[in-house]
């Protein structure tokens, strides 16, 4: 099975930050997509990409931006971290049916 | 962006009874459609995927597809304590390398002693 891995867990951050969340896959699967989760608002597309340096926006990708120079990673980057980033960010590689999420990371911007 | 709408909930069934579980989208040419499970403060897991009409089985989860009403539903039966969760429906959209999962906002269950 692929195992998915966001490096952090909890992440406190202040306004105006530049902040890096990092997600790495073990299985070298193409698709990989970046989510937010917010309660009432349920999960939200940021950004995903289907290959190396191949991105595409989602449906909320303001304030955001990504990177993927390997097939295995894919970062997402908050350019100045504001309040209301605070979230839940999960990251997903596409499996042979559905997808495979990472334990989550829980960024608090102060 | 496509929509899918599930009910919030949260669902309250007691142990050992049919948990009942519906989502409705709005595209009427999605294909395939996934269920998946998210217990508090942990990512969501796949429990199920159904590609055609009529039912699927797994256990003690039933996945029921209805194209023509556009709904898909999830069964569980004989209830457990460990089934309290929120339950995601999910629909791809986009074709080819570029699709990608919309989910609902989820239904929360609890399944009580």
């Amino acid at each position: 099975d692929v195992k998915v891995t966001q490096s952090s867990r909890y992440l406190v951050k202040r306004t105006g930050e530049k902040v890096f969340l990092e997600c790495v896959q073990d299985m070298d699967h193409e698709n990989m997509f970046w989510y937010r989760q917010d309660p009432g608002l349920g999960l939200r597309l940021i950004y995903f990409s289907y290959d190396v340096k191949m991105k595409e926006k989602g449906d909320i990708p303001e304030g955001y931006s990504v990177s993927r120079e390997k097939k295995e990673r894919f970062s997402l980057i908050l350019e100045s971290a504001s309040t209301n980033q605070t979230s839940m960010y999960l990251c997903a590689t596409r499996t042979g049916n559905g997808y495979t999420f990472g334990s989550g990371t829980r960024l608090t911007v102060v | 962006q496509k929509e899918v709408e599930q009910n919030s909930g949260p669902l309250s069934v007691p142990e050992g009874a049919i948990a009942s579980l519906n989502c409705t989208y709005s595209d009427r040419g999605s294909q395939s459609f996934f269920w998946y499970r998210q217990y508090s403060g942990k990512s969501p897991e796949l429990i199920m995927f159904i590609y055609s009409n009529g039912d699927k089985e797994d256990g003690r989860f039933t996945a029921q597809l209805n194209k023509a009403s556009q709904y898909v539903s999830l069964l569980i039966r004989d209830s457990q304590p460990s089934d309290s969760a929120t339950y995601l429906c999910a629909v791809p959209y986009g074709g080819g390398t570029a699709s990608k999962l919309t989910f609902g906002t989820g239904t929360r269950l609890q399944v009580t002693l």
